[in-house]
């Protein structure tokens, strides 16, 4: 299964609203996570089946879909948030997406 | 509080072999599913390699089934990746990584710090 993310960067500023979109090449129903991933650091869980929280992630942070497209939204983006994010399939072991770098505008 | 702790990373020449270790800690490591993920120098998330709770199931990516082995010890609560047939591609830092479930199949809340494997001559 291949995972497409849209876009592969994104400049925003503190406090807009970012939408990173993940493509799935055939229906995971809503077998995805969303990572963040800070330079030179480990991934960190965010969001699994598509749209529970992890205890501790800001409400900020939500996501959405089913079958082959999920968004990733941040409200209102903050400085911390100022990283690398990955969706992932887990229906049939895993694959990543390619990646989402959110950079300051 | 859950801790990976992953070492073994390190210099090797093209055809060489590695083994990377992970050690948990603050869990009970025989209930989970554990994997391995690695990440070349600028690139994106590769997921590798999964064992099951129990270490009866592994899992291996096309890119190293035949060359390398995920196994765990339960008494020593580590994780294990043996690596042959090197090759420059498999240059990257390999997380060790947490499944939510005893079997394989879930997403990975927590993650190591990293070891990165350089091949090269």
């Amino acid at each position: 299964i291949q995972m497409t993310q849209s876009p592969s960067t994104l400049s925003a500023s503190v406090g807009d609203r970012v939408i990173i979109t993940c493509r799935a090449s055939e229906t995971i129903d809503r077998w995805l996570a969303w990572y963040q991933q800070k330079p030179g650091k480990a991934p960190k869980l965010l969001i699994r089946q598509a749209s529970t929280l992890m205890t501790g992630v800001p409400s900020r942070f939500s996501g959405s879909g089913s079958g082959k497209q999920f968004t990733l939204t941040i409200s209102s983006l903050q400085p911390d948030d100022f990283a690398t994010y990955y969706c992932q399939q887990y229906r049939t072991y895993w694959t990543f997406g390619q990646g989402t770098k959110v950079e300051i505008k | 509080e859950v801790q990976l702790v992953e070492s073994g990373g390190g210099l090797v020449q093209p055809g060489g072999s590695l083994r990377l270790s992970c050690a948990a800690s603050g869990l009970i490591f025989s209930n989970y599913a554990m994997s391995w993920v690695r990440q070349a120098p600028g690139k994106g998330l590769e997921w590798v390699s999964a064992i099951s709770g129990g270490g009866g199931s592994t899992y291996y990516a096309d890119s190293v089934k035949g060359r390398f082995t995920i196994s765990r010890d339960t008494s020593r609560n580590t994780l294990y990746l043996e690596m042959t047939s090197l090759r420059a591609d498999d240059t990257a830092i390999y997380y060790c990584a947490k499944d939510l479930d005893y079997s394989p199949g879930d997403a990975f809340d927590v993650w190591g710090q990293g070891t990165l494997v350089t091949v090269s001559s």
